[in-house]
């Protein structure tokens, strides 16, 4: 079993440019979480999918921000512009189910730096 | 404001000591599961606690969940420079409850 894989694990970007991370998770799981990880605020879920279909985007910081998962094995997050306050890990997470005591799998995130 | 509160937030110890990390709320949980992270890496569960007064062993490691499933913690005995990272608690307010509340972390670092 590979794990959740995000890539890229790094990403340096100009203020105003656009960018997309990427994440595969295990397959057979049906729920998929996009997180932020920061100093100053930790763990934030930005956006909840099952089955392919997004159920909470609640927790999107702004317009720039966008989320889709085409298909069950692959989903993006896309900011665009980007400005230096988005900088901070990214993370994919998936499940086998959304239930509040299914455990996530966590991929090893994509550290986004916007200068 | 965080609905898991964290204690301590940084914590220091020598090989072979023991430490007690707190995970508190006001609120009651469903579950509650404790993460490690370690850097550059994504959280990775540890266990899962769903029964207030629960208590779970993994090898060093005791978890507790409080009898009116408020809060939790992470007892490590003999704590070795292999337990550092960041130790995450995080609850679900039910079981269909998809949005997990993670705390604040405390960072662990054993020295040799």
């Amino acid at each position: 079993d590979a794990g959740v894989i995000q890539s890229p694990r790094h990403e340096v970007t100009e203020m105003g440019q656009e960018v997309t991370l990427r994440c595969k998770p295990i397959s057979g799981h049906n729920s998929l979480f996009w997180y932020r990880q920061t100093m100053m605020r930790g763990l934030e879920l930005l956006i909840y999918f099952n089955n392919n279909v997004p159920i909470d985007d609640s927790g999107m910081p702004e317009d720039r921000f966008s989320a889709k998962m085409p298909n069950a094995s692959f989903s993006t997050l896309k900011i665009q512009p980007s400005e230096p306050r988005d900088s901070a890990v990214y993370f994919c997470a998936s499940s086998l189910m959304s239930a509040g005591n299914s455990p996530l799998h966590f991929g090893n995130g994509t550290r986004l730096t916007v200068t | 404001t965080q609905l898991l509160e964290q204690s301590p937030q940084f914590l220091s110890i020598q090989e072979g000591e023991n430490l007690t990390v707190y995970c508190n709320s006001s609120s009651v949980f469903s579950s509650l599961q404790w993460y490690r992270q370690e850097p550059g890496e994504g959280p990775v569960l540890l266990v899962t606690v769903v029964t207030g007064g629960e208590v779970k062993k993994l090898k060093r490691l005791t978890f507790q969940f409080g009898d009116a499933r408020k809060d939790s913690s992470l007892h490590i005995t003999a704590a070795q420079p292999g337990d550092t990272g960041l130790y995450l608690c995080a609850g679900a307010l039910s079981t269909n409850d998809y949005k997990l509340s993670f705390g604040a972390g405390t960072t662990v670092t054993v020295r040799a």
